[in-house]
């Protein structure tokens, strides 16, 4: 199994663009989440999925879409990139009971000028 | 609504001492309780987690953690620390009737040769 991938590792934006931060897994969870990390702020959560075709929002939703048209991929678009927006993205999946620990991909770094 | 606290930011020990990373918990209902590491620039790796039974649990990497509904903690212990086991430990909790889980804010460990 290849876990959880995600690409690209590294990005450079400048303000107002837009991209997708990819990420899939194969281990068939039905839930997904993204994250990003920030020094000091530990992990907040941006958008999650409980199963394909159910999205929800989390801690820090603006500025996110996603959706879940297959159990694999869970997409991240950034609609109209800001500075704010630098961080580091983390997809993780897990299966659905409470007591499953979630599987982490490798993160995308992202800047934005 | 469940909530995690690492109260360290921060924890020093020399290589061969033992390690305590603490970690407190409030939630409704029963807590799965979960401890992460993340290595740099690396994504989060599960190293154990709390279901219910015997309140110590083992985990990878000689890492343990007990779990102490009293005092609501679920602090992860080491016999004897490795410079190898300096990283960012996460804690964090789930419910059963919750998908989503909550994460401490990270205590950095760094083990001194």
């Amino acid at each position: 199994n290849a876990g959880v991938t995600q690409t690209p590792k590294f990005q450079v934006l400048k303000t107002g663009q837009s991209m997708t931060l990819q990420c899939a897994q194969d281990m068939n969870h039905e839930y997904m989440s993204w994250y990003r990390q920030d020094p000091g702020m530990g992990l907040r959560l941006i958008h999650y999925s409980v199963g394909a075709g159910i999205t929800d929002q989390g801690e820090v939703p603006n500025g996110y879409n996603v959706s879940r048209s297959t159990t694999e991929d869970f997409p991240l678009r950034l609609l109209s990139a800001a500075p704010s927006q630098t961080s580091v993205y983390f997809c993780a999946s897990s299966l659905t009971g409470g007591s499953a620990e979630q599987y982490f991909g490798p993160g995308t770094r992202l800047t934005v000028t | 609504a469940q909530s995690v606290a690492q109260p360290e930011d921060q924890v020093n020990v020399a290589e061969g001492n033992p390690l305590t990373v603490k970690c407190t918990y409030s939630v409704s209902g029963n807590p799965y309780l979960f401890w992460y590491v993340q290595y740099p620039n690396r994504g989060l790796q599960f190293l154990l987690k709390y279901i219910t039974g015997d309140n110590l649990v083992k985990g990878s990497y000689g890492f343990e953690a007990e779990f102490n509904k009293s005092q609501t903690s679920f602090h992860l212990k080491k016999p004897s620390a490795l410079v190898s086991d300096s990283a960012l430990y996460f804690c964090a909790v789930r419910t059963g009737g919750s998908y989503i889980p909550t994460f401490g804010r990270g205590t950095s460990l760094i083990v001194h040769p």
